[in-house]
């Protein structure tokens, strides 16, 4: 029970354009479109930022997008602004089961 | 408006149990599945069980046979029963809402130590 694989850190400057890979396996990533990607502040609680792959709820801006390829999903965030800093984390649906990343730091240079 | 309330936790022993509650609040709490993620400090994020609106459950590994997820819709409450609690259960415990963990409470510290 594997979790998924994030780059442990990212950066960007204001402004730009980032990504997060999160890799998996054909039996979580790879089988069901149910990857969702979370944003967590320090000592906050984590907060759905998209689902099912690519959908971003009702108020998430929309500088963040998904997609997925194969056993990857990715998060992208246009347009960099230093409240986008936290840590992020993927989480996959795995038939009975789920799987989160480990969780990459974003720091807004 | 959704709020998801955790209680419950603190210090035990190892080896000694423990009963989580979410109290939940602005939705139809029957209609939902429910979750249990916790995270130790500095650590990520960890599923520790589900319940569907029929009260079927699931649980990973590290924690099957231990912990028992379980629901009251007439108090719009979930739970979460953990025994033979052990040191590496230190965490904080988040309930959350449905397959996309759509709103998550505030946690419950679990410190297990002696």
């Amino acid at each position: 029970q594997s979790a998924l694989t994030q780059p442990a850190s990212v950066s960007g400057s204001p402004g730009q354009s980032i990504t997060i890979s999160c890799t998996g396996t054909s039996s979580d990533v790879g089988s069901y479109n149910l990857v969702s990607w979370y944003q967590q502040h320090p000592g906050k609680a984590p907060k759905l930022m998209i689902y099912e792959g690519s959908k971003r709820p009702s108020g998430v801006s929309n500088r963040f997008s998904g997609s997925k390829s194969g056993n990857t999903a990715s998060l992208t965030i246009s347009g960099l602004q230093a409240e986008d800093e936290a840590d992020y984390y993927c989480c996959s649906y795995a038939g009975s089961r789920w799987v989160f990343g480990g969780g990459t730091k974003l720091t807004v240079l | 408006e959704v709020q998801l309330v955790e209680s419950g936790g603190g210090l035990v022993q190892p080896g000694g149990s423990l009963r989580l509650s979410c109290a939940a609040s602005g939705f139809t709490f029957s209609s939902y599945d429910m979750h249990w993620v916790r995270q130790a400090t500095g650590k990520g994020l960890e599923w520790v069980s589900a319940i569907g609106t029929a009260g079927d459950t699931y649980y990973p590994g590290s924690v099957k046979g231990r912990f028992t997820i379980s629901r009251e819709n007439a108090k719009n409450s979930l739970y979460l029963q953990m025994n033979s609690l052990r040191a590496g259960d230190t965490a904080v415990y988040y309930c959350a809402r449905a397959k996309d963990f759509d709103y998550w409470g505030q946690g419950t510290l679990v410190t297990v130590s002696s």
